[in-house]
C-alpha cells in the first residue's frame, strides 16, 4: 500500500531564510506525488506534483519539489521564505488501482517569523 | 468560476443527530471524495465516488453515508453512529487520471 511521512509537525524560518520540508514515500508502483498548502479554516491547494518525466517540479509561489527514486523522497524548497507562505503544507501519493485515491502525509506547519 | 462548493462552513449538532454535509461541482469531474481532517493527523479517506450511482469505503467510513445520485452532488451524511464526528471535512473531486485533486472550502462540525 501507498503511504507518505512528512519529518517535522512544524518547521520554523525566518523570512528570506530556505524553507525545506520533508517528504518520503512508499509506493509499490511508480508513484504520482503532490504537494497541496493550506491557510486556516480553508480547502487544500495544489502547489506541484509530479507524474512522469523531468524530476525537479516547478510550482506555485516559487516553490519547487525534487522526485529521488533512489531515497523515496519528494521534498518541497524554496529559497527565500515570505510571510505569506506561513500555512499547512501536505505531502500525498496517489494510490488504488487506477490511481483512484490520494493518501495524504499528516502535514507540516510552516512557521514564518520576521 | 468552475469549482466545488461546499455548505454549511460551520454547523453545530447535538449528539445523537445526524448532519448532511453538502458538496456541488461544476467541472465536469466524474469523482468525488469526502476527506476528514483532525489536528496531527492529515486527511482521511471516508468514502469516495468514481462514477454516480457508485460509491466506495474509504479508510473511516464507519458512521458515515453518501449518495451519489447525480455526477454534480456527492452529499455526506454523518450519522449518530459516528463516535466522534467533530471534525473539518473536505470534500474533493478528480480531475482526468493524474490522481490530482481539487478541493471545496470545507466544512466544521461541532458536536455540543
Amino acid at each position: 500500500a501507498q503511504s507518505v511521512t512528512q519529518l517535522g509537525s512544524h518547521v520554523s524560518v525566518s523570512e528570506g531564510a530556505l524553507v525545506l520540508l520533508r517528504c518520503n514515500y512508499s509506493s509499490s508502483v511508480p508513484p504520482y506525488l503532490f504537494w497541496y498548502v493550506q491557510y486556516p479554516n480553508q480547502g487544500l491547494q495544489l502547489l506541484l506534483k509530479y507524474t512522469t518525466g523531468a524530476t525537479l517540479v516547478k510550482g506555485i509561489n516559487g516553490f519547487e519539489a525534487e522526485f529521488k527514486k533512489s531515497e523515496t523522497s519528494f521534498h518541497l524548497t524554496k529559497p527565500s521564505a515570505h510571510m505569506s507562505d506561513a500555512a499547512e503544507y501536505f505531502c500525498a501519493v496517489s494510490a488504488g488501482t487506477g490511481f483512484q485515491k490520494l493518501v495524504f502525509g499528516t502535514g507540516t506547519r510552516l512557521l514564518v517569523s520576521p | 468560476d468552475g469549482g466545488i462548493t461546499q455548505s454549511p462552513k460551520y454547523l453545530f449538532r447535538k449528539e445523537g443527530q445526524n448532519v448532511t454535509l453538502s458538496c456541488e461541482q461544476n467541472l465536469n469531474h466524474d469523482a468525488m471524495y469526502w476527506y476528514r481532517q483532525d489536528p496531527g493527523q492529515g486527511l482521511r479517506l471516508i468514502y469516495y465516488s468514481q462514477i454516480v450511482n457508485d460509491f466506495q469505503k474509504g479508510d473511516i467510513a464507519e458512521g458515515y453515508s453518501v449518495s451519489r445520485e447525480k455526477k454534480e452532488s456527492f452529499p455526506l451524511t454523518v450519522t449518530s453512529a459516528q463516535k466522534n464526528p467533530t471534525a473539518f471535512y473536505l470534500c474533493a473531486s478528480r480531475q482526468g487520471n493524474t490522481g490530482e485533486l481539487f478541493f471545496g472550502e470545507g466544512s466544521r462540525l461541532t458536536v455540543l
